[in-house]
């Protein structure tokens, strides 16, 4: 899986909680992304980064936060759950714009 | 203007049938044209990707067809098997970003 770990894998929570989701590669990517996937809309994009502390917005990035202290790890947060945030989320690198993504295994979250 | 289009849904073949998959994209910026294989509880996996100067690309039994005229591109898998049962989905990408369709369930029958 192209040395991705995400942490955990499986989380439930209670809906106005506080959620991190980590990141973890050991390919020295420079390019990070967080996606959500939910039937019937594919993967899309939350937020990205392209270097250390080098982030923006994706196409769904409400409700979300990150960060990125070192090349390789990539935190997402959600700063209050809400039940729409349950999901299965992924996270992908790529070596540099317009190569391929290589995914992680996800993070299934439930809000309850 | 950001859409990826992906069409069918699911799609049940025959094994040894040709899988047929088609993506539309709106956004002419794109220049990078993957699709990924999805099993149950993994992620994505990269399968085969085009760019836009090559109108097809095969690798094995997947192939890529791309029309840069008409917004389109498809990939094929020839004698489909069993093991190919999966959820595939396109992407088009570009600086930063990909989109990705809706993806299709395949199921190919014994």
């Amino acid at each position: 899986d192209a040395g991705i770990t995400q942490s955990p894998r499986h989380k439930v929570t209670e809906t106005g909680t506080p959620v991190t989701l980590r990141c973890h590669q050991t390919e020295n990517h420079r390019y990070m992304y967080w996606y959500r996937q939910d039937p019937g809309h594919g993967l899309r994009l939350i937020h990205y980064s392209y270097g250390v502390k080098d982030t923006d917005k994706g196409e769904v990035s409400d409700g979300y936060s990150v960060s990125r202290s070192k090349t390789e790890d990539f935190l997402l947060t959600l700063e209050s759950a809400t039940s729409s945030q349950t999901s299965v989320y992924f996270c992908a690198i790529s070596e540099d714009t317009g190569s391929s993504l290589h995914f992680g295994n996800g993070t299934r979250l439930t809000v309850t | 203007q950001q859409q990826v289009k992906q069409s069918p849904q699911s799609l049940i073949v025959q094994k040894g049938g040709i899988s047929i998959i088609n993506c539309a994209y709106e956004n002419t910026a794109f220049d990078y044209f993957p699709w990924y294989q999805q099993f149950p509880g993994k992620g994505p996996a990269l399968l085969i990707a085009i760019r836009p100067d090559v109108s097809e690309k095969k690798e094995g039994r997947f192939t890529i067809s791309f029309n840069k005229s008409a917004k389109q591109f498809s990939l094929h898998i020839m004698d489909s098997q069993p093991g190919d049962s999966a959820t595939y989905f396109c992407a088009a990408g570009g600086t930063y970003k990909y989109i990705f369709g809706t993806g299709t369930r395949l199921k190919v029958l014994a």
